[in-house]
């Protein structure tokens, strides 16, 4: 089975333009969260969404969403970049049946100059 | 305000012996605690979790033992081998929530 998988690896963005980066979990999981990590730190939850509902939310300003679809997969969106943006930005999927074991798949870097 | 706290930040040990990850937590609220697995350009893979009714759990060579009263929760890799060499993260989850606060990491480097 595929695990989670992420689009695209890697992204080069300038300040003040806007990105999206898109996420499809494992097959048969519901839930999907965001995870930000800088280059040398512990991941930093951003959201989670379950059920196409957003269910937490982390200390991002609003310039970060995201919002998850039918089929479960999701999409973070992140306006007017700033250079401290960059980072590896990680999703994590979990089945409703064991939401707190979490799948992570292998992120998107983005580069923000 | 960092509610997990992680050492040491890196930590060099020979092959075969035992490597030793401690975090410390703040929020008695968390009830969830899991270890991660990080290798460079991968996402953290799930290694052991353990909950704070339990004082230790083993899975192969690694081990998590746990400390309730002193809210301070380790990882032992018995064994320690060069496939081993990763980033390791703590981490801790509150009930009735999906959001894992994760230690800042420790680099692991097993000598041949």
């Amino acid at each position: 089975d595929a695990g989670v998988t992420q689009s695209p690896t890697h992204l080069i963005k300038t300040r003040g333009q806007h990105v999206t980066l898109r996420c499809s979990p494992i097959s048969g999981h519901k839930s999907v969260s965001w995870y930000q990590q800088v280059l040398g730190q512990g991941p930093q939850f951003i959201f989670q969404y379950y059920e196409k509902e957003e269910r937490g939310r982390g200390n991002f300003p609003d310039r970060f969403s995201a919002r998850q679809f039918p089929n479960y997969s999701s999409e973070l969106n992140v306006n007017a970049l700033l250079l401290g943006d960059s980072a590896l930005y990680l999703c994590a999927s979990s089945h409703y049946r064991d939401l707190e074991t979490q799948y992570f798949g292998p992120g998107t870097r983005l580069l923000v100059l | 305000q960092q509610q997990v706290k992680q050492s040491p930040q890196s930590l060099i040990v020979q092959k075969g012996g035992i490597s030793i990850i401690n975090c410390a937590y703040e929020n008695t609220a968390f009830d969830y605690f899991p270890w991660y697995q990080q290798f460079p350009g991968k996402g953290p893979a799930l290694l052991i979790a353990i909950r704070p009714d339990v004082s230790e759990k083993k899975e192969g060579r690694f081990t998590i033992s746990f400390n309730k009263s002193a809210k301070q929760f380790s990882l032992h890799i018995m064994d320690s081998q060069p496939g081993d060499s990763a980033t390791y993260f703590c981490a801790a989850r509150k009930d009735a929530g999906n959001m894992l606060t994760f230690g800042g990491g420790t680099r692991l480097m097993v000598k041949p």
